[in-house]
């Protein structure tokens, strides 16, 4: 079965720092480019961030470039992201998303259930 | 960036109805878009991509058509199982926008 299985979220206070992993099961994960996406709570879907296959092109939304960081581990199958400076806006549920290709510019064709980060004093 | 601008924001309809979702790009981008349905409390999933090939699984109720700024999403018979949020992205770009959404509720 093909999974995506977020983890890491949590309660944060504002500038401080969390990392999200997913670890991912059931395709060959080293093949396809992945996503982070995020829902705030009562609202839509926002792109986060994107990685390649081989790490070699990452991207960002502009909401959070410089901020956060988003890597990859083919050899754990694990899909991460480093969030620093949090601030309350970040606060949602994020998903990590599989592309349906080894550029992080597809569509999701897998999606996790996702982590929740609240940032807040 | 491109902008995705979907209507309307909610529908009410009935089991049974035909609806139509449309969803405009701030330029063209092809035929490079996806739909996705959102339970509450669930993950989205993937309907269409391509603005017009039906994901793997999902029932054939559901089509996309569109290209260049202008496309749909209908559902020709709504089933209770339908009633949920619809979002549109564009992809093909190291950016992919979503729409704000759609919800489809009970009438």
């Amino acid at each position: 079965e093909v999974q995506l299985v977020e983890s890491g979220g949590g309660l944060v206070q504002p500038g401080r720092s969390l990392r999200l992993s997913c670890a991912a099961s059931g395709f060959t994960f080293p093949d396809y480019a992945m996503h982070w996406v995020r829902q705030a709570p009562g609202k839509g879907l926002e792109w986060v961030s994107g990685i390649s296959w081989d790490s070699g092109v990452v991207a960002y939304a502009d909401s959070v470039k410089g901020r956060f960081t988003i890597s990859r581990d083919n050899a754990k199958n694990s899909l991460y992201l480093q969030m620093n400076g949090l601030r309350a806006e970040d606060m949602a549920l994020y998903y990590c998303a599989k592309d349906w290709g080894p550029l992080p510019r597809g569509y999701m064709d897998v999606w996790g259930k996702g982590t929740t980060v609240t940032v807040s004093s | 960036d491109i902008q995705m601008t979907q209507s309307p924001s909610t529908l009410s309809a009935s089991v049974g109805d035909r609806i139509t979702i449309t969803c405009r790009a701030s330029q063209s981008i092809s035929s490079w878009l996806a739909w996705y349905q959102q339970k509450p409390g669930k993950a989205p999933k993937l309907l269409i991509y391509k603005a017009s090939s039906l994901e793997s699984g999902v029932p054939s109720r559901f089509s996309g058509s569109g290209s260049g700024t202008e496309f749909t999403l209908t559902i020709s018979s709504l089933q209770p199982d339908d009633f949920a949020t619809y979002y549109c992205q564009q992809y093909n770009s190291y950016s992919p926008p979503f729409g704000q959404g759609t919800k489809v509720e009970i009438k």
